[in-house]
């Protein structure tokens, strides 16, 4: 089980970029999936989430700006960031949970190795 | 929304104490509370879910306890590769929130 983030870049302030992230050992399909940030020398952040039925939640941070989504014939999540600013400086997580127990209370037990982002002129 | 709390946000102590972190959430949250460790360079891993289940591989000195609003995450008997930063998670308002916590950083003394 393992999940492989790449696409993270040094993007100008407005800029967009596209994160993704290919699950193994397991389908993105039959589980929900995240993103979570955490900014440089600070906590974590629940960025988006999309559920097997391919409903999705934003925080209000990054609302309107980033759309996530996914290819299952892929088996990869993808988060397209729009409209960037300095705050969205961060390393990207993709994760999820895999066990039932896990999945109800949104306790990630598979995390990636995290891609970073970098918006600055 | 639901604001998350984490006290000390640091401390020192020796290999061998006994550790405990607390975590307050500004509202109810049943049993909704996970807690996740977190080391440089590392992304973070569960330790504890719905505030008192040990994960699956996460040795034993590690307990959770409480319910509602305060919840405690303890170490037992820390060891050396234990230090590391500690977050609290909610999930009770998932999935339109899952709030983390500020985190608590474990530092060799």
């Amino acid at each position: 089980v393992q999940l492989v983030e790449s696409g993270g870049d040094l993007i100008q302030p407005g800029g967009s970029l596209r994160l993704s992230c290919t699950a193994s050992g397991f389908s993105v399909r039959g589980t929900y999936m995240g993103w979570v940030r955490q900014a440089p020398g600070k906590g974590l952040e629940w960025v988006s989430l999309i559920y097997s039925g391919g409903t999705t939640y934003y925080a209000d941070s990054v609302k309107g700006r980033f759309t996530i989504s996914r290819d299952d014939s892929q088996n990869t999540l993808f988060l397209q960031l729009n409209g960037l600013r300095a705050a969205d400086t961060a390393i990207y997580y993709c994760a999820t949970s895999l066990r039932p127990a896990l999945k109800r209370h949104y306790a990630v037990d598979v995390w990636g190795q995290g891609t970073t982002v970098t918006v600055s002129s | 929304d639901i604001q998350m709390t984490q006290s000390p946000s640091s401390l020192s102590p020796s290999i061998g104490d006994r550790v405990t972190i607390t975590c307050r959430a500004s509202r109810n949250i049943d049993t909704y509370l996970n807690w996740y460790q977190q080391k440089p360079g590392k992304a973070p891993q569960l330790l504890i879910y719905a505030a008192s289940s040990l994960q699956s591989g996460v040795p034993s000195r590690f307990s959770g306890s409480g319910s509602g609003t305060d919840f405690t995450l303890t170490i037992s008997s820390l060891q050396p590769e234990d230090f590391a930063t500690y977050y609290c998670q909610q999930s009770y308002s998932a999935p339109r929130a899952l709030t983390f916590g500020p985190g608590t950083k474990v530092d060799i003394k």
